[in-house]
């Protein structure tokens, strides 16, 4: 079953606005990620957080984690027409030697 | 440099046929994986390899059969293809097979069956 969650399914913003992604997990985990598939190709990795970790940033990227209500966002800061793409969040299940994607948000950057 | 190639990139055959799928990754890594993602985007694990041996092994028919002839390379194997096989079919890799290791995907193989 899926571990994973995103909301919106589908998002679609103007250059140089910010985008925010939500992802929603079941069960306890130790560690989330999200990863970026642009179409037609392989996902690529944008940034992990533990479960011990609050808040992460990476570039224009900020990641939260909330465990105590199972839920992630990504938010993507003066968004950019190259940001266009599917995100997807990853989580294991603790314990679990495997990730365990959603069905991802679909992000459109309109120029 | 590519660092995760899969070929082919497009598979197109009829339903019944036996087909292979190509993985190869010059990261050094010790960690392999197939992914399936369905038509609603859904990225499932299939399999996992750690230096050849396999240690992921999800509920999938005994009709995918994957192959490891070296740690570098992790093919897979289809046997009497169904309908329902028509995916995209992802190859990945980590360093190690540890959750928190960074997996780097193939670019997928479009696989539809007829």
């Amino acid at each position: 079953s899926q571990q994973g969650e995103e909301d919106p399914q589908a998002l679609s913003i103007q250059e140089g606005e910010n985008a925010t992604m939500n992802c929603s997990y079941k069960t306890s985990i130790n560690n989330l990620q999200w990863y970026r598939q642009n179409s037609g190709r392989g996902l690529v990795h944008l940034i992990l957080i533990r479960s011990n970790e609050r808040e992460k940033h990476s570039g224009r990227l900020r990641v939260t984690l909330d465990t105590s209500k199972k839920s992630s966002s990504l938010l993507i800061t003066a968004s950019r027409a190259a940001d266009t793409a599917s995100y997807f969040c990853a989580t294991d299940n603790q314990g679990a030697q495997k990730l365990v994607f959603g069905q991802g948000t679909r992000l459109t950057i309109n120029p | 440099d590519t660092a995760v190639s899969q070929t082919p990139k497009y598979l197109v055959t009829q339903m019944g046929n036996d087909k292979s799928i190509k993985c190869e990754q010059n990261l050094g890594h010790d960690t392999m994986y197939w992914y399936k993602q369905d038509s609603k985007k859904f990225l499932k694990i299939m399999f996992s390899y750690n230096n050849k041996e396999l240690i992921i092994n999800e509920t999938v028919p005994n009709r995918f059969s994957p192959k490891s002839p070296d740690k570098a390379h992790l093919n897979l194997h289809i046997n009497s293809l169904e309908l329902g096989d028509s995916a995209v079919y992802f190859c990945a890799s980590s360093q190690v097979p540890r959750i928190t290791d960074t997996q780097y995907f193939g670019p997928g193989t479009r696989l539809t069956v007829l």
